[in-house]
């Protein structure tokens, strides 16, 4: 596709449920970065991947959020046994060296978690 | 990444230009500045970014101070669509792609009609 897309875009969460959170980066595209928003907040760095390799993960606040992109390509980030404390808004990014060098990092609209 | 300072909101009438100031006085000298805007339930926008030099782009200006201990994104005919929350970020990069960014609470812009 033209841009990032995630899916779903809004998400509601009984506490304790598990849920998936989808990215399909932009073709091509080898960075990929997950960001947690909490209302009126900036976007907080979550994790990151270079390919399918897992390159950096400090930003994930507990072993309940794990992430994967077995294939280099599409990420999903996992929340296990959602806490309230958790509804946010998740966005995905992606990048690429290419050849213009400006560092601009493409996010998608996000996927909204409710908690209940 | 260095920290930058920002004013948490703004008012700027439409078709006027709207000026938005950043501090980051502790920024090296490797140090890129990048600005991203977020319209709502949008995720952030990349508009421009510079090293030392002042830029311009098709969306906005960028005037970094001589010291590059400040700068002030320009966008030169504000409309309702610019409605956003702008943030400033000071950023290493090193062109392999790895550099993700630092968000921190931005600006939050208004045109007012």
């Amino acid at each position: 596709g033209a841009g990032v897309s995630q899916s779903p875009r809004y998400k509601v969460a009984k506490r304790g449920q598990d849920v998936a959170l989808r990215c399909d980066p932009i073709s091509g595209h080898v960075s990929l970065f997950w960001y947690q928003q909490a209302l009126g907040q900036g976007p907080e760095f979550l994790t990151y991947f270079q390919n399918e390799a897992q390159l950096d993960k400090s930003g994930l606040p507990s072993d309940r959020f794990f992430a994967e992109r077995p294939e280099g390509s599409v990420s999903t980030l996992k929340i296990q046994r959602t806490q309230q404390e958790d509804s946010a808004v998740y966005l995905c990014a992606s990048s690429s060296p290419g050849t213009t060098y400006t560092g601009e990092l493409f996010f998608g609209e996000g996927s909204r978690l409710t908690v209940l | 990444d260095a920290k930058t300072t920002q004013p948490p909101s703004m008012d700027c009438a439409e078709g006027r230009a709207a000026n938005l100031p950043c501090n980051h006085s502790t920024i090296s000298g490797n140090e890129y500045v990048y600005w991203y805007r977020q319209i709502h339930s949008q995720g952030p926008q990349y508009i421009i970014h510079g090293l030392k030099n002042n830029e311009t782009n098709e969306m906005a200006s960028l005037i970094i101070t001589e010291d590059r201990k400040s700068s002030t994104l320009i966008l030169p005919h504000a409309t309702l669509r610019d409605t956003a929350v702008y943030y400033c970020i000071v950023r290493m990069y090193s062109g392999g792609g790895a550099d993700g960014l630092t968000f921190g609470k931005g600006t939050h812009l208004i045109i007012q009609p």
